[in-house]
């Protein structure tokens, strides 16, 4: 069972470059998420997706934009990176669950360095 | 600004002690979530909990909710080094929007 798949793992990336970070579940979740994780910080969202088609934006999404062309499917791209978006990026799905008790199953993570 | 704040930030104890583990905010959430993640990986749910002043056990784990639903805690009774690793408590906001705190690194040493 694959779950959440994230691609790159890792990525070294000079500064005003575009990149698309890929995440792809096969779980038939409604709902996904991108998250960066620095270190003190814990986790902080940068979009969502409720369903196939809307997106939300979350804690941090400037610098960052999203799509949800199918239900399997949520990139995140950086337009034009920056330093401070050197982070561990995770995707993260969640089924339907009433008032917030879904419950989120993540990748293993994309490790992004902006030089 | 972290919505959700955690304390303390890092934890370091022998076998066999107790600790707590606090989760605490300003905002009200529609339910509370502790998450746990090891080196490398995504995180993985613990537990949920919805109504305010829940309590929640799972084994050696006790987790508990504010009465405002504000709040949250976790207990371990009696650490193992099996338990060492970074906790995250998770607030939703609605159905679909999850805030995570801002993490607890656990180390129980043999």
């Amino acid at each position: 069972i694959a779950g959440i798949t994230q691609a790159p793992t890792s990525q070294i990336l000079a500064a005003g470059r575009r990149m698309t970070l890929r995440c792809t579940q096969d779980m038939r979740h409604n709902a996904m998420y991108w998250y960066r994780q620095d270190l003190g910080l814990g986790l902080r969202l940068i979009h969502y997706s409720n369903t196939a088609g809307t997106t939300g934006k979350g804690e941090v999404p400037d610098g960052y934009s999203v799509s949800r062309a199918n239900t399997d499917d949520f990139p995140l791209t950086l337009a034009s990176a920056v330093p401070s978006q050197t982070s561990v990026y995770f995707c993260a799905s969640s089924d339907q669950g009433g008032a917030g008790t879904g419950e989120l199953f993540f990748g293993e993570g994309s490790r992004l360095t902006v030089l | 600004t972290q919505l959700l704040e955690q304390s303390p930030q890092f934890l370091s104890i022998q076998e066999g002690e107790n600790l707590t583990v606090y989760c605490n905010s300003s905002s009200v959430f529609s339910s509370l979530q502790w998450y746990r993640q090891e080196p490398g990986e995504g995180p993985v749910l613990l537990v949920t909990v919805v109504t305010g002043g829940e309590v929640k056990k799972l084994k050696r784990l006790t987790f508990q909710f504010g009465d405002a639903r504000k709040d949250s805690s976790l207990h371990i009774t009696a650490a193992q080094p099996g338990d060492t690793g970074l906790y995250l408590c998770a607030g939703a906001k609605g159905t679909y929007k999850y805030i995570f705190g801002t993490g607890t690194r656990l180390k129980v040493l043999a």
